[in-house]
């Protein structure tokens, strides 16, 4: 069975400070991984993926990611953050060996409050 | 291109009623999957139905249930409502079924009293 640990539940920042969000998974087969953001009273919208290929993801609003299989990590990563980044960041694993069981499983979430 | 669209957006239903859920996934995707949202529990996979069948079902009782028409829109039911039950309950479309890719859309927030 996949999991995802997020293993901060809040991140407060200043405006234009640097942030990373981390996330470590587990599983048994090779993976896809995704960060997820989510505002308030809103849906999920992708910030970026990781299928395979290089480690380094970059996606949008200036976000990126590092996959470090070793390390089974996935770290969100942002230079310099704005007050409109606060919001609610999720990531997720899906089963990357093409099986028929796709599923996306989600860690529970990382708040980051973005402060002037 | 119009996204993923849920309706209603809000609902509100007492212990022991039923409810069901709309979604429309975007044009030409075939795959919807429902998702529940919680405080508590998180993000949590309800089940995925891809051309009209029930491809992957999560840990849910037997109150939950989906189906999906030709169209790809898909609903979910839920009967016999608890107080568990309140949540944000998600859908996500994709082209097909174990796509690298979800879409979501906004979530029907279901409130039982």
């Amino acid at each position: 069975a996949q999991s995802v640990t997020q293993l901060d539940s809040q991140v407060p920042v200043f405006e234009e400070a640097p942030v990373e969000l981390r996330c470590n998974y587990s599983s048994s087969v090779s993976v896809y991984l995704f960060w997820y953001v989510q505002y308030p009273n809103q849906g999920l919208q992708l910030l970026l993926k990781y299928l395979s290929g290089s480690t380094l993801v970059k996606g949008i609003n200036g976000f990126e990611a590092e996959f470090n299989k070793s390390q089974t990590s996935f770290h969100l990563r942002k230079p310099s953050v704005h007050i409109s980044d606060t919001a609610e960041y999720f990531c997720a694993v899906s089963d990357g060996s093409g099986g028929s069981n796709y599923k996306l499983t989600f860690g529970k979430g990382t708040l980051l409050t973005v402060n002037p | 291109k119009a996204g993923v669209t849920q309706t209603p957006r809000y609902l509100i239903k007492t212990r022991g009623q039923q409810v069901t859920l709309s979604c429309s996934p975007i044009s030409g995707h075939r795959s919807v999957s429902w998702y529940q949202q919680t405080p508590g529990q998180g993000l949590q996979f309800l089940f995925e139905y891809f051309s009209e069948t029930q491809r992957n079902k999560g840990n849910f009782p037997g109150r939950f249930s989906g189906r999906q028409f030709s169209n790809s829109r898909s609903e979910m039911n839920v009967s016999t409502l608890e107080l568990g039950d309140s949540a944000l309950y998600l859908c996500a479309s994709s082209r097909r079924s174990g796509a690298n890719e979800q879409f979501f859309g906004p979530g029907t927030r279901l409130t039982v009293l």
